[in-house]
């Protein structure tokens, strides 16, 4: 089992809809769980970070974390076309690790 | 203009011609990691640094070597590339103060390795 694991997608969701994103991992000690976007042909930018259970809201970005199920999941309200983008679920481990998912491409269609 | 500055970009080169890819960052930050990215694997920690002379391994070390002699430059150093490490690579770094609280790492281009 990967340590980090998403839907590669494609995700294609309509402007204005919700999209959701989904992400669990296996270590049940991890602490640390990020959101990075990654555009076609771009590097990675952080989005959104959470440490606790429940949710944490940035704008139209919501972070959802629940530990004793192992997921964590990333909304998008009023979803925008410069939202298509590869998004990366990721998971802080011992030292300086960082582990990654293999990423979710959503689409969102005008 | 702060940033992650990685050269070459683009390379392609033969089985077993020692190569490097430099990394070097102008935000004094503490924290470097490479990663590889390779479709439907996402990207992969290959090895990380949190300070000058102190380095460790990721998950994909195999087949590859850096250093940290500055704390500026982190340079990934491939001794005998294989077809198997055609991939794309970026470099990041941060503030260990940040890296520990959000996690924030600043990614470099990315530069595309091709081995035949």
């Amino acid at each position: 089992q990967k340590e980090v694991e998403q839907n590669s997608g494609p995700l294609s969701v309509p402007e204005g809809a919700i999209a959701s994103l989904n992400c669990t991992y296996s270590d049940r000690g991890s602490q640390s769980f990020f959101w990075y976007r990654q555009y076609s042909g771009k590097s990675p930018e952080l989005i959104m970070f959470i440490y606790s259970n429940g949710d944490k809201e940035d704008g139209r970005f919501t972070a959802q974390l629940n530990k004793a199920s192992q997921y964590v999941s990333l909304l998008i309200r009023d979803s925008q076309p410069s939202d298509s983008a590869t998004y990366l679920c990721a998971v802080r481990g011992e030292g300086g690790k960082l582990i990654f998912g293999q990423g979710t491409e959503l689409s969102v269609k005008p | 203009e702060a940033q992650v500055t990685q050269n070459p970009r683009y390379l392609i080169t033969v089985t077993g011609k020692k190569l490097t890819v430099t990394c070097s960052q102008n935000m004094n930050h503490e924290y470097m990691s490479w990663y590889r990215q390779d479709p439907g694997l996402g990207l992969r920690q290959i090895y990380y640094s949190m300070n000058v002379e102190v380095t460790d391994k990721g998950d994909v070390p195999e087949g590859y070597k850096v250093s940290r002699k500055e704390k500026r430059n982190f340079p990934l150093i491939l001794e005998s590339p294989s077809p198997n490490q055609t991939s794309l690579y970026f470099c990041a770094s941060s503030l260990l103060r940040d890296w520990g609280l959000s996690g924030e790492l600043f990614f470099g281009e990315g530069s595309r390795l091709t081995v035949l």
